[in-house]
């Protein structure tokens, strides 16, 4: 099956600094991805909708300029969360959909931890 | 985001039992999908459902689309431990996630 990966899996960063994290579609190309945020025992939120190419999409709530997202070639989207605060730490998850005809799976990564202290 | 709530939010079943997870939109949606997540790990693929009132079935699991694509369920029969996870129903184009539904089965 499809394989997407994220880098780092942890991270914990100080309070006011940058972290970008990536994620990588490894076999297969991926037109959409999107970004998500989820807290212990809680739902996937939807960050935003990235496009290969084009500008993120993103969801009511969520700051652009806060939670910056480039999607420069078709397996990689990265999401760099700036100026970290403490509020900011949380699960990040990211997923990708399929380019060929009838794709409509979404293919999680395994997540990053971020921890902002 | 758009509102999908899923219920019951938690759910314990003794191994063996039924269980039944329920998805409601506020909308009409275009399809629904349905994703595992097992604890630790990441939202894994089930089934994608498009049309009114189709039902679906894989292995003991059986998924619903209600007749005005507003509801979906997961019904899983005789339940087994490998069962353990969270459910959640994901409206197929715009992947908002419901609330989710977590089964603990009890061996």
């Amino acid at each position: 099956g499809a394989v997407v990966s994220q880098h780092p899996s942890r991270v914990i960063c100080k309070s006011g600094t940058s972290v970008k994290i990536e994620c990588r579609s490894l076999d297969f190309q991926a037109t959409t991805m999107f970004w998500y945020r989820q807290f212990p025992k809680k739902s996937l939120m939807l960050m935003a909708t990235s496009n290969e190419g084009s500008k993120a999409t993103y969801e009511q709530g969520v700051e652009k300029d806060k939670f910056l997202i480039n999607h420069a070639s078709l397996t990689l989207s990265t999401l760099t969360v700036t100026s970290a605060h403490p509020e900011d730490s949380s699960f990040y998850i990211c997923s990708a959909r399929g380019t060929g005809p009838g794709s409509y799976e979404q293919y999680f990564g395994p997540g990053t931890r971020l921890t902002v202290t | 985001g758009q509102q999908v709530m899923q219920i019951p939010q938690y759910q314990h079943v003794q191994e063996g039992e039924d269980f039944t997870t329920y998805c409601n939109s506020s909308t009409t949606l275009s399809n629904i999908q349905w994703y595992k997540q097992r604890p630790g790990g990441h939202p894994v693929f089930l089934i994608q459902l498009v049309k009114s009132g189709e039902v679906k079935k894989q292995k003991r699991l059986t998924f619903q689309f209600g007749e005005a694509k507003k509801n979906s369920s997961l019904h899983i029969t005789a339940t087994q431990t490998t069962d353990v996870g969270t459910y959640f129903c994901v409206t197929g184009n715009q992947f908002y996630f419901g609330t989710g539904t977590s089964l603990t089965v009890i061996p």
